[in-house]
Order: C-alpha cells, then sequence, then structure tokens
C-alpha cells in the first residue's frame, strides 16, 4: 500500500461547481498536511496547509482532515477556469531537521466556462 | 516566479549517457530538495541537502548523485542513463526556519527524454 493515495482524475467541471477532492495515508506520523497546486509546465506550489485534524478555510478554499480515518479532502467552492490544474495532497513528516513531504500523485481538475 | 531557478529547461539524450541538472535556490534559502516526476510515479523525493550537507535520502538510485556547493547552488548529476529515466526533475528549496514547514518553493523542472 502506497503511503499516499490520490485518484488522478482526470475531473472535469462546469465553472461556479463545488469541486471535492480527497486522498487517503497510512502513515499516522503525519501531522501537517499540505495541498499543493500545479500548473500545467509549471512547478507545484503550496496552496494551504493544515494541522493535524478539522477544518481550515481560506478563500473558496476549505482543507479538511479526518486523523481517524486518514482521510484529506480539499474543497474548492464556485471554481473558476483558473482553478484548472493538478492538485497534489502532501502529508508531511518531520524529524532530525528534516521535513519530508510524501506526494500523492495528483488529480488534474478542469474547469469549464 | 518562485524565485528557484533550474537549467536547463529540456533535455534530450541518449541511453548510456550522463546529465548534469543545476538548481539555484531562493535567496537565502539553505535547503535544496531534488524531485523527479513521471506519469506513473508521481512526485517522487530524490535527496536533500541543507547548507551544503546531505540531509535526507528518498528513492535516489545509485546511478544518480547529487551535490551542493558553498554558494548553495546545487546539482543532481544522472549517469548511465535508461529510457525509465524520462522525467520532469524539479528542485526546491525552503529556509527551514521561520516559514511555514513544508513549504516548498519549486523550479519549474527539467524535462529530461531519454532516448
Amino acid at each position: 500500500q502506497k503511503e499516499v493515495e490520490q485518484d488522478p482524475g482526470p475531473l472535469s467541471v462546469p465553472e461556479g461547481a463545488i469541486v471535492s477532492l480527497n486522498c487517503t495515508y497510512s502513515n499516522s506520523a503525519f501531522q501537517y498536511f499540505m495541498w499543493y497546486r500545479q500548473y500545467s509546465r509549471k512547478g507545484p506550489e503550496l496552496l494551504m496547509y493544515t494541522y493535524s485534524s478539522g477544518n481550515k478555510e481560506d478563500g473558496r478554499f476549505t482543507a479538511q482532515v479526518d486523523k481517524s480515518s486518514k482521510y484529506i479532502s480539499l474543497f474548492i467552492r464556485d471554481s473558476q477556469p483558473s482553478d484548472s490544474a493538478t492538485y497534489l495532497c502532501a502529508p508531511l513528516s518531520s524529524g532530525a531537521g528534516s521535513y519530508q513531504l510524501t506526494f500523492g500523485k495528483g488529480t488534474k481538475l478542469s474547469v469549464i466556462p | 516566479d518562485s524565485g528557484v531557478t533550474q537549467t536547463p529547461k529540456h533535455l534530450i539524450t541518449a541511453t548510456g549517457q550522463r546529465v548534469t541538472l543545476r538548481c539555484s535556490p531562493r535567496s537565502g534559502d539553505l535547503s535544496v530538495y531534488w524531485y523527479q516526476q513521471s506519469l506513473d510515479q508521481g512526485l517522487q523525493f530524490l535527496i536533500q541537502y541543507y547548507n551544503g550537507e546531505e540531509r535526507a535520502k528518498g528513492n535516489i538510485l545509485e546511478r544518480f548523485s547529487a551535490q551542493q556547493f558553498p554558494d548553495l547552488h546545487s546539482e543532481l548529476n544522472l549517469s548511465s542513463l535508461e529510457l525509465g529515466d524520462s522525467a520532469l526533475y524539479f528542485c526546491a528549496s525552503s529556509a527551514l526556519a521561520g516559514e511555514v514547514a513544508g513549504e516548498l518553493f519549486f523550479g519549474e523542472g527539467s524535462r529530461l527524454t531519454v532516448l
């Protein structure tokens, strides 16, 4: 079993739709949960993160973590064509002065005008 | 613009050859990470350097090596190249202190094609 599982999609939605992107993970040591966004032909960039369980909201984006079920979600409200990208979940582990991100394979999202 | 510079952007070479990918981190960042991204494996962590020293190792093949120089730029050396090494190679940097833990700043990648 891979440490982080993410449905690669692709996922295609109409503009204005609510999008739900999900990951599962197996390592209980993960404490921070990051979401990176990667536009075509670009490097990933940090979108938002949560610590431990719970929700975090940032504008149209909400990140949610349920540590009991090892489930990570990212919700996008009122999706826009500019949200079209690949979204990668990336739980974080740390130790010995080093931070390690374990990336999911990413879900490719297309928002159709 | 993340502030991380990678060269070359594209590279085409033959099996058995050796290539060097170069990365300049964001100004002031001490930590450099190398990742390999392919369609079937996703983004795989290869190796991390912090202020010139190797800090962590991931799924890096023995044919691959890296180093970080005193000016903090880093190079990833790939040798005895195989078709399966064709991928996007990303460099990322972070400060590891005073910023969000886990916030890496990625370059735009070097696309390697092995024929």
